[in-house]
């Protein structure tokens, strides 16, 4: 099975531009997360999308939001970006959104707001 | 609310010693735990689950209820095992909460 693959991998944008991330979970999995890393605060979350609707929220402003499709792929978006917005940003996916799943995590997507 | 805390930023061991890496919970109700692993370069990954109560790489987790902690341990650490582990909780929320995680180093 192909793992998680998310794109672009690297990415620099500058202030107040917005940004859209891409995530394409594991075949079969309904579930996709969205996670913030940083060497500061270490793995936050930021969304679950299951069946397109988001299931969870984390403590994030508005300015980050996400989608999920009909076959399962998500998008994540930033508007108006600040430089706190550097991260490397992890997408996961599970079979369903239950608590004892195991995560598969994408390696990521590095943003640098300049 | 439920929180996760790994109070070493940094564990650093010699080739056989053995390796005890912390991990304290906060929530109320009976938590999911769990153990991901980071090596260099590689991908976050699910090391052990409690519900499993398995041995992975030579680790292993006790969920203690009383002193809510799921410290991960295993007795003779092997230069293989420097990588970040981060310890895990999901509640009744779902909503997994991941430690600030340790840095595992083993030196020869």
């Amino acid at each position: 099975k192909a793992g998680v693959t998310q794109t672009p991998r690297y990415l620099i944008k500058t202030r107040g531009q917005q940004v859209t991330l891409s995530c394409s979970p594991i075949s079969g999995h309904r579930s996709v997360s969205w996670y913030q890393q940083t060497p500061g605060q270490g793995l936050q979350f930021l969304f679950e999308y299951f069946s397109e609707t988001q299931r969870n929220k984390g403590n994030f402003p508005g300015r980050f939001s996400g989608r999920q499709f009909s076959n399962s792929r998500s998008e994540m978006n930033v508007s108006t970006l600040e430089l706190g917005d550097s991260a490397l940003y992890l997408c996961a996916s599970r079979q369903d959104w239950t608590s004892y799943n195991e995560q598969f995590f994408g390696p990521g997507t590095r943003l640098t707001v300049l | 609310a439920q929180r996760v805390t790994q109070p070493e930023k940094l564990l650093s061991v010699f080739k056989g010693a053995p390796v005890e890496l912390k991990c304290n919970y906060s929530y109320s109700g009976s938590p999911e735990l769990f153990w991901y692993v980071q090596y260099s370069r590689q991908r976050l990954q699910l090391l052990l689950r409690h519900i499993s109560r398995e041995s992975i790489k030579g680790f292993t987790a006790d969920l203690n209820k009383g002193e809510t902690s799921f410290h991960l341990k295993k007795p003779f650490a092997q230069e293989e095992d420097s990588a970040m582990y981060y310890c895990a909780l999901s509640g009744g929320s779902y909503i997994p909460t991941f430690g600030r995680g340790t840095s595992l180093i083993v030196h020869p």
